[in-house]
């Protein structure tokens, strides 16, 4: 089956960071590239980046350069991404999305709440 | 950079049709053929329904079909059914900032009457 399965919610404090998990199958892992993407409660959604799965370097939005880290594990088909220096716009729901020019196949999402 | 410009709400009866539009710039919409249309039901995870400006994917309902003019890309659904009703959103190649960044719009609700 193909899919993309995201790890749990997540509870931080300000400052903090959070790793989010998503882990491929069904599929050839590094056929493909790997979005992610936020949404805000209530709000759009927001590109934070993208991270070729067989190891060319990553590219984020300008609003996350210097707080986001992706990174890809091909041993287990998987796709990390790290928020540094949380504060309380960061409360999210945060989803992984396969695809280049376009995002076909999606993870559920990662709920993250930044509070204190 | 700001994200592409969409009506934040758009509304019709059953059977009828709708047009969102999504306005960007020369770096993002009108520079390349990369524009995708998202649906998003709510609590849910967001689902192609078209890419490269006017491309469905399988399974989509030829319902929906996308264009671009310029700076600005268009999504329409005929024969609009309550099934419909959701939250939609483009997405852009741009080059805005650097290579291989997107951009997406704000979103539009569209409600079935």
């Amino acid at each position: 089956q193909v899919q993309l399965v995201q790890s749990g919610a997540e509870v931080k404090k300000p400052g903090a960071s959070v790793k989010v998990s998503c882990k491929a199958s069904g599929y050839t892992f590094t056929s493909d590239y790997m979005h992610w993407v936020r949404q805000a409660p209530g709000q759009g959604l927001e590109w934070m980046g993208i991270i070729s799965p067989w190891g060319a370097p990553p590219t984020y939005a300008q609003e996350f350069q210097g707080r986001v880290i992706m990174t890809s594990d091909t041993s287990t088909s998987t796709v990390y991404m790290e928020l540094s220096n949380l504060r309380s716009e960061d409360t999210a729901v945060y989803y992984c999305a396969r695809g280049s020019q376009y995002m076909d196949l999606w993870g559920k999402g990662t709920t993250v709440t930044v509070s204190s | 950079q700001s994200a592409l410009t969409q009506p934040a709400s758009v509304s019709a009866s059953p059977g009828q049709s709708i047009t969102i539009s999504c306005t960007g710039t020369s770096s993002d919409v009108g520079g390349y053929n990369y524009v995708s249309w998202y649906q998003q039901h709510p609590g849910k995870a967001p689902k192609v329904m078209i890419y490269d400006v006017d491309n469905r994917p399988s399974g989509v309902s030829n319902r929906f079909s996308g264009s671009k003019y310029g700076n600005t890309a268009s999504l329409t659904i005929s024969g609009l059914q309550a099934e419909d009703e959701a939250d939609y959103y483009c997405c852009s190649y741009s080059s805005y900032t650097s290579s291989r960044t997107r951009v997406f719009g704000g979103g539009t609700r569209v409600t079935v009457l």
